[in-house]
């Protein structure tokens, strides 16, 4: 059975550090992979998708920027985190063809 | 653009029927789904329809799609302690195309 997970689960940065969130997906090969990001009031932003590796697609502009390295490894980084890079973010996988989502646990970031 | 939009909260008794509502705006959505978000959790898809299909059930759970006017809604029967969450609609115009997301709707179970 396929597994999608995230981690770390919770992270404190201070502004102006750098970010890596990583999500590894087990149990399927070439899954579509989605960032989001949950802010507070906000609803849930789809932040990057990617189709295969070093494949990326960016659907805001923002600090953020996401990496593909491996099949089923995908990466959110930051150089510089603002304060309002605070949130809840959420990697999501689907089949190629089929658009039914499934969500990891999640990782709290909280810049301060 | 595309919206999708829904109430932010919404409180219930144990036992009574919950009903969460979303309309959308995209006419070409094709696939409408609900996700499921415990407290402290990633979501969880609950249902999905396709826009051919006027209703679909799953034990618990009715979902009814008004395409004409562009509205969907989510029944849950018997609602339980376990029910609480934030509910999510979503719609997606194709197979391959992203979702979009409303909001989310926190639902309460008042004893």
């Amino acid at each position: 059975s396929q597994t999608i997970h995230q981690w770390p689960a919770t992270l404190v940065q201070p502004v102006g550090s750098p970010l890596s969130l990583e999500c590894t997906v087990e149990g399927t090969s070439n899954p579509n992979l989605y960032w989001y990001r949950q802010a507070a009031g906000r609803g849930l932003q789809l932040l990057f998708y990617s189709v295969g590796i070093g494949q990326i697609s960016s659907e805001v502009p923002q600090n953020l920027s996401a990496s593909r390295p491996q099949d089923r490894q995908f990466i959110l980084s930051s150089k510089k985190l603002l304060l309002s890079d605070s949130g809840f973010y959420l990697c999501a996988w689907s089949e190629g063809n089929v658009n039914e989502q499934y969500f990891g646990p999640g990782t709290r970031l909280t810049v301060t | 653009g595309e919206d999708v939009e829904q109430s932010l909260f919404l409180s219930v008794r144990e036992g009574d029927s919950s009903v969460i509502n979303c309309t959308y705006t995209d006419s070409s959505s094709t696939y409408l789904y609900w996700y499921k978000q415990e407290p402290g959790a990633g979501l969880q898809l609950l249902t999905y329809i396709f826009s051919n299909m006027d209703m679909k059930q799953d034990q618990r759970l009715t979902v009814l799609l008004n395409k004409k006017d562009k509205h969907l809604s989510l029944r849950i029967a018997d609602t339980q302690t376990g029910d609480s969450a934030i509910y999510f609609c979503a719609e997606s115009a194709d197979r391959d195309d992203k979702i979009i997301f409303g909001k989310g709707t926190r639902l309460h179970i008042l004893p």
